[in-house]
């Protein structure tokens, strides 16, 4: 069974351009979440889908930060315009099913370094 | 917002040397996890203990919760070199199906 599939893993871009990632979680999981990890700490929310609907994005920073989820499988994580306060991991994760135990299962993760 | 905080931040041991970490929380829980992280790499998942079990045991590991003192100790017996990884813990709230992460254990098992 393939894992939860992240690209690109490193990107590096000027400050003030656009970045995208994305994500395609693992085959029946209904559940995708993408998470934010800065250097030396542990993941924090930015937004979690149930299929293709946002149900908690109350972490996202909504003035440059968007995500969709269209046909409820791939997903897309973009940031326009970046700072250099952006520079970290985003990693995707996915679960099977509302409702589950919460195990999730990540990528390997998308390292944005903004110069 | 990091759910809870783990201790210690870093640890270094020998190889064949048992390491023990642990996480404290600050609300309610339906479960606690405990997920490794190479360097560089995804995070995976090792362990799930439910807020009514006190002790779980899978191959090295064993995790223990205090849900009265809302902590968690994952120990990692006869350690090894392939264990050097950041361990976090992360508790899940079932009503919002969230899972928060704490600030993490670095382990280094030096050979």
């Amino acid at each position: 069974e393939a894992g939860v599939v992240q690209s690109p893993r490193y990107k590096i871009i000027e400050k003030k351009q656009p970045v995208a990632f994305w994500c395609n979680p693992i085959s029946g999981h209904n559940t995708l979440y993408w998470y934010l990890q800065n250097l030396g700490q542990g993941p924090e929310l930015l937004i979690r889908y149930e299929n293709e609907e946002a149900v908690d994005d109350s972490q996202l920073p909504k003035d440059r930060f968007s995500a969709e989820r269209l046909k409820g499988v791939d997903s897309t994580l973009k940031i326009q315009p970046a700072e250099l306060g952006d520079s970290a991991v985003y990693l995707c994760a996915s679960s099977p099913r509302r409702g589950n135990t919460g195990e999730l299962f990540f990528g390997e993760g998308s390292r944005l370094t903004v110069l | 917002s990091q759910q809870g905080e783990e201790d210690p931040q870093a640890l270094s041991i020998q190889e064949g040397e048992n390491a023990t970490m642990n996480c404290s929380y600050k609300t309610s829980i339906n479960n606690l996890q405990w997920y490794r992280q190479n360097s560089g790499r995804g995070l995976v998942h090792l362990i799930l203990i439910r807020s009514n079990e006190r002790e779980k045991h899978s191959g090295r590991l064993r995790v223990t919760l205090d849900t009265s003192k809302k902590s968690s100790s994952l120990l990692i017996t006869a350690s090894r070199a392939a264990d050097t990884a950041s361990y976090f813990c992360a508790t899940f709230t079932g009503g919002g199906n969230k899972l928060t992460f704490g600030t993490g254990t670095q382990l280094k098992v030096e050979l």
